[in-house]
């Protein structure tokens, strides 16, 4: 159990597009997702908490207009990044728990990631 | 800022040994986590150790944690080529996780 699919798995675009991440729970219903950033060889830098029915929790210094995060119901949160440029290329993790599980409530289950290439 | 760091930063073992990794924090936490991640990949959870926990077993896997020190350290015994791949510690607060820098295991056969 507690599988969480991510798609696409890569994407390569144009700079001035836009591009959308989808992360969804596979077999729980997650209130709270999270979407992380990382570089290579480094840490994962947490961007955003997204809530099923409200508006995202930015961590300071992430752009909310830039990396929109919509979590419109109990399986599904996007993060769209908009009008990429060169810079944001990275990998992008998302995670969701499961807190019907008490016993696993602290756990995150991540997605397998999102390598994007912005040319 | 970061919560967690991990040392060694890169460790090389042979298949068969132990590998120790280690990690520091620097505030007071409810719960210390351990993940895995393979190369281009999510994050697999290993391992929980609660704030009034000193050691906790899984399989192969060891995990102490010292609050007074603000350090935890991950033990993997008998370790094998599958093992290769980089290990973050990550401090649990309220609902967000903070992850250290991560250790890179390379485990040859």
């Amino acid at each position: 159990g507690a599988v969480v699919s991510q798609h696409p798995s890569w994407v390569i675009c144009k700079s001035g597009t836009s591009v959308k991440i989808e992360c969804r729970s596979l077999d729980f219903q997650a209130t709270t997702m999270f979407w992380y950033r990382q570089f290579p060889k480094q840490s994962l830098m947490l961007m955003a908490t997204s809530n099923e029915g409200s508006k995202a929790t930015y961590e300071q210094g992430v752009e909310k207009d830039k990396f929109l995060i919509n979590h419109a119901s109990l399986t599904l949160s996007t993060l769209t990044v908009t009008s990429a440029h060169p810079e944001d290329s990275s990998f992008y993790i998302c995670s969701a728990r499961d807190t019907t599980l008490v016993a696993a409530k602290n756990i995150q289950y991540f997605g397998a990631g999102t390598r994007l290439s912005v040319l | 800022s970061q919560q967690g760091e991990e040392d060694p930063q890169a460790l090389s073992i042979q298949e068969g040994e132990n590998a120790t990794m280690n990690c520091s924090y620097k505030t007071s936490i409810n719960n210390l986590q351990w993940y895995r991640q393979n190369s281009g990949r999510g994050l697999v959870h290993l391992i929980l150790i609660r704030s009034n926990e000193r050691e906790k077993h899984s399989g192969r896997l060891r995990v102490t944690l010292d609050t007074s020190k603000k350090s935890s350290s991950l033990l993997i015994t008998a370790s094998r080529a599958a093992d290769t791949a980089s290990y973050f510690c990550a401090t649990s607060g309220y609902s967000t996780l903070t992850f250290g820098k991560g250790t890179m295991l390379l485990v040859s056969p």
